[in-house]
């Protein structure tokens, strides 16, 4: 375990469904992070929080929704998702942000869109 | 693009050789950090260089940073079968946000 907690690990929905993933770390970091991750595609960002504050909406579709109800927890619900949304869903967390520190990741949620 | 390519792609080594996976950007940075990834697994942060170094060594690994080609490398030295798993570089510019490339696979034959 890297200290960054992520459920499920394992997802399957259906295009009208409901689900959040979980992201939760108890290792005093201040910002939150939601990357995705496609086959054959780089790592793409989609949400930063800082200090629960969102700092960053990298033009992510509506049908995403962050919510950072404090420093340690940070969710993603999903809905009325599309096949292409299937992918590996990392949060990380990181203590400054990325100029002078790494980030600790989850191992993520394995979601598909069926 | 703001993000930075790694070469090559895919890289095929023997036990005990070493490996050389480099990193290319387009942008000023603050630092350049290198991450590993296992096979559908999260993320793991392996060495940071900021832009004012050009070389940094933590174990089997050594990473050099020249700003001025705008690239940066990580050498594994004495290469193991463990050592398999995909390579990111991500650089981090004024922002609180890391911008990863495209990745590395290293595959390692016992």
């Amino acid at each position: 375990e890297t200290g960054v907690t992520q459920t499920p690990r394992h997802l399957v929905m259906g295009m009208t469904n409901k689900k959040s993933l979980k992201c939760e770390q108890h290792l005093g970091h201040n910002a939150m992070y939601w990357y995705k991750q496609s086959a054959k595609k780089p790592l793409e960002l989609m949400f930063v929080y800082n200090f629960k504050e969102q700092t960053e909406n990298n033009s992510v579709p509506s049908r995403f929704s962050p919510e950072c109800p404090n420093s340690s927890h940070l969710f993603l619900h999903l809905h009325t998702l599309q096949p292409e949304d299937s992918a590996l869903y990392l949060c990380a967390s990181s203590l400054g942000g990325a100029v002078e520190y790494g980030y600790t990741f989850g191992s993520g949620t394995r979601l598909t869109v069926v | 693009s703001q993000q930075g390519e790694e070469d090559p792609q895919a890289l095929s080594i023997q036990e005990g050789e070493n490996a050389t996976m480099n990193c290319s950007y387009k942008t000023s940075i603050n630092n350049l950090q290198w991450y590993r990834q296992n096979s559908g697994r999260g993320l793991v942060h392996l060495i940071l260089i900021r832009s004012n170094e050009r070389e940094k060594h933590s174990g089997r690994l050594r990473v050099t940073l020249d700003t001025s080609k705008k690239s940066s490398s990580l050498l594994i030295t004495a290469s193991r079968a463990a050592d398999t798993a995909s390579y990111f570089c991500a650089r981090s510019y004024n922002t609180d946000k890391l911008i990863f490339g495209t990745g590395t696979r290293l595959q390692v034959f016992p």
